[in-house]
């Protein structure tokens, strides 16, 4: 099993729609976790990190479920500029050689 | 700030040349980091450091080495490339006490031909 899982899509969604993405990861020991965006052909970016009790930025949910080993994003209200490829980044014991992430869930959203 | 800058943007080699890949941060992080990212794959740790004379192998190291002389400049060197390293290769900074938060470079995209 790979250590971060997700869907690599593309999800294609409609101006306005509300997404959501899963992650999964495999060492139940993972002591952190985040969100990064990445648009194609660029560089990612830290978009918000995922606390326990779950958090909120905006149109930008973040959930945590440690007992099943998922994390989730969710998306409302969608815009065009949303479309970007959305990485599960998973920070286990050990520090900094443990950030790990996965391949990337891409989404499109059409007009 | 110019954040992280890494050069070259692009570069075609042939297989059994070397290259060195600049990386350089100007935010005065002590953590700095190579990445590889193949398509549909995650970005894989090649090396690190944690700060000036201090490196570490990542995930996959073999046939690329660093070094790390100031804080300020991290180089990759790849030492005869093979095809396998052709990717895109983004070099990071963070700071200590915050490594989940890392500042990208733009990346290279090399090929090896």
């Amino acid at each position: 099993r790979k250590e971060v899982e997700q869907d690599p899509g593309p999800f294609n969604v409609p101006e306005g729609a509300t997404v959501a993405f899963n992650c999964t990861y495999s060492n139940s020991a993972s002591q952190s976790f985040f969100w990064y965006r990445q648009d194609c052909r660029k560089e990612p970016k830290l978009l918000m990190s995922v606390y326990s009790s779950g958090n909120e930025d905006g149109r930008f949910t973040a959930q945590l479920n440690r007992a099943s080993q998922y994390i989730s994003l969710l998306i409302r209200d969608s815009k065009l500029s949303d479309s970007a490829t959305y990485l599960c980044v998973v920070r286990g014991a050990g520090g900094y050689q443990k950030v790990t992430f996965g391949i990337g869930t891409k989404l499109q959203v059409i007009p | 700030n110019a954040g992280v800058t890494q050069t070259p943007k692009f570069r075609i080699l042939k297989i059994g040349q070397s290259m060195t890949l600049q990386c350089t941060q100007d935010m005065n992080h002590n953590y700095m980091y190579w990445y590889r990212q193949d398509p549909g794959m995650g970005l894989k740790l090649i090396y690190y450091s944690v700060g000036a004379g201090i490196t570490d192998k990542g995930e996959v190291p073999n046939g690329y080495n660093v070094s790390r002389s100031t804080t300020e400049d991290f180089p990759l060197r790849l030492e005869l490339a093979a095809p396998s390293q052709t990717s895109v290769y983004f070099c990071a900074s963070s700071s200590a006490g915050q490594d989940y938060e890392q500042y990208f470079g733009p990346g290279t995209r090399l090929t090896v031909t």
